[in-house]
């Protein structure tokens, strides 16, 4: 089966870090995307793994571990902008079926 | 210009109504997808496609057929609508490279109703 979790919902200060973390059970991995969602709005690309370790892109960053089956996002210097959801994705190989996550909603308080 | 739009935006329709959504992409991709999100649900894929003459089921395809009219044009239809069908759709494409950090890319999305 493909089951893919992250938590419903978390809060965070301005300024602060937070970590989102997604653990996967999929038959196939071809790589896990996050993606960033504001309400009402489409979905966009954040960042992709394939192999295990730390990926930066400025304040975020997203780890892999493939034989544990989870991620994370981590969220760094946190602003108000950043309050939307995140969405977790692995995709299936061959295909490029992606398989999303129920996603997290994060709220980020001043 | 956007790369993916999606037209209409908003739609209220009734019961048993026959609806069309349509998606349009200039980003020359080959591979187009239609999915849906409900709350608590996440994003369900419906349909893809992988060129014009490739049409695949995804997990939820019960109720709705799809049209790829063009490299750049696919399109979602509704047969006889029920209110289980609201949702917002949102229709993505990606290139047609297996593997590696290419994405997909979301259209705005569409918001129907059904009463």
């Amino acid at each position: 089966g493909q089951n893919i979790d992250q938590p419903t919902e978390m809060t965070a200060t301005e300024g602060a870090i937070v970590q989102i973390n997604c653990t996967y059970q999929t038959s196939g991995f071809n790589g896990l995307f996050w993606y960033q969602q504001h309400a009402g709005e489409a979905p966009t690309f954040l960042s992709y793994n394939v192999l295990d370790g730390l990926e930066e892109k400025g304040r975020f960053s997203s780890f892999l571990s493939r034989s544990k089956g989870y991620s994370y996002l981590l969220l760094k210097e946190l602003q108000m902008k950043d309050s939307a959801s995140y969405l977790c994705a692995v995709r299936a190989p061959a295909t490029d079926k992606l398989i999303f996550g129920t996603g997290t909603r994060l709220q980020v308080f001043p | 210009d956007a790369d993916v739009t999606q037209t209409p935006r908003n739609r209220i329709t009734k019961t048993g109504k026959r609806i069309m959504l349509e998606c349009s992409q200039t980003k020359g991709h080959d591979r187009m997808y239609w999915y849906r999100q409900d709350p608590g649900l996440g994003l369900r894929l419906i349909y893809y496609s992988f060129d014009v003459k490739d049409i695949n089921k995804g997990e939820i395809s019960d109720g709705y057929s799809v049209s790829r009219q063009a490299q750049a044009k696919f399109s979602l239809s509704l047969e006889s609508a029920i209110p289980n069908q609201t949702a917002l759709y949102f229709c993505a494409t990606s290139d047609d490279r297996t593997g590696g950090s290419e994405t997909q890319y979301f259209g705005p999305g569409t918001r129907l109703l059904v009463l």
